[in-house]
C-alpha cells in the first residue's frame, strides 16, 4: 500500500529553527510537495523536490533522499504567522495514471 | 478569475438529500482536481479532470459521488442521498497541465459541509 507519515503537532519558539520531517512508502515516485495550510484556509504550494538534496526558498528549505523515502521541511527564523498545518504530499505512477496522496499533515504551532 | 473560486462556501444539509458543489478553476487550466478533508485529517483524492474528460475516479468513495466537468471550466461534485459521514470540506484544485505528475496545484478556499 502506499503510506505518508507525519508528526501529528509540533511547538516552536518565535525566532527559532523547526524541522517537519515526512517519510513515505509508495509505489514509484515522481516528486515530493510541501503545502501549508492555515487554518480554515486552503492549501498553498511552498517546495517541490524531485531529486536528492536540499532546496531553498528565503526561510523555507526542503529536503529529500529517494533512497530513504525521506524528506523534511526546514523553517529557519519563524515566525507567529507560520502556525499552521505543513502537509507532505507524493506524486507516483499507479494504475496508468499520475497519483497524489498527501499525508495528514503536521499542526506547527509557533509560541512568543 | 484570479483564483480558483469554489461555491457555496458552507452547506447544512438534511441526511438523505442531494447537493451539488462548484468549483471554477483559474482560467487557462486544463487539470481538475477533487478532494475531501475531514477535520484534522489529509486530504483524499476524489477524482481528476483533464479537459472535461476524468482519466481518474479512482478516489470517489462510492457511487453516490460524480463529477462533470463541462466546457473545460467549471466542475460540479454531486452527492446523492447524503449521510452523516459525508461531511467534510471539500477541496477543488487546478493546474496549468498535467506535466507527468509535477504540476503544482492551486486550490480553492472549500466548501464546508454539514450532513444533520
Amino acid at each position: 500500500g502506499q503510506n505518508i507519515d507525519q508528526p501529528t503537532e509540533m511547538t516552536a519558539t518565535e525566532g527559532a529553527i523547526v524541522q517537519i520531517n515526512c517519510t513515505y512508502q509508495t509505489s514509484g515516485f515522481n516528486g515530493l510537495f510541501w503545502y501549508q495550510q492555515h487554518a480554515g484556509e486552503a492549501p498553498t504550494f511552498l517546495s517541490y523536490n524531485v531529486l536528492d538534496g536540499l532546496e531553498e526558498k528565503g526561510r523555507f528549505s526542503s529536503f529529500l533522499s529517494r533512497s530513504k523515502g525521506y524528506s523534511y521541511l526546514l523553517l529557519k527564523e519563524l515566525q507567529m504567522k507560520d502556525s499552521a498545518s505543513y502537509l507532505c504530499a507524493v506524486s507516483f505512477w499507479m494504475d496508468s495514471s499520475y497519483k497524489l496522496i498527501f499525508g495528514s499533515g503536521t499542526r506547527l504551532l509557533v509560541r512568543p | 478569475g484570479a483564483g480558483v473560486s469554489q461555491s457555496p462556501s458552507n452547506k447544512v444539509t438534511e441526511k438523505g438529500k442531494d447537493v451539488e458543489l462548484r468549483c471554477d478553476p483559474i482560467s487557462g487550466h486544463t487539470a481538475l482536481y477533487w478532494y475531501r478533508q475531514s477535520l484534522g485529517q489529509g486530504l483524499e483524492f476524489l477524482i481528476y479532470f483533464q479537459g472535461n474528460s476524468a482519466p481518474d475516479k479512482s478516489g470517489l468513495p462510492s457511487d453516490r459521488f460524480s463529477a462533470e466537468r463541462t466546457g473545460g471550466s467549471v466542475s460540479t461534485l454531486t452527492i446523492q442521498r447524503t449521510q452523516q459521514e459525508d461531511s467534510a470540506v471539500y477541496l477543488c484544485a487546478s493546474s496549468p497541465s498535467r506535466r507527468g505528475g509535477r504540476e503544482t496545484q492551486y486550490f480553492g478556499p472549500g466548501t464546508r459541509l454539514l450532513v444533520l
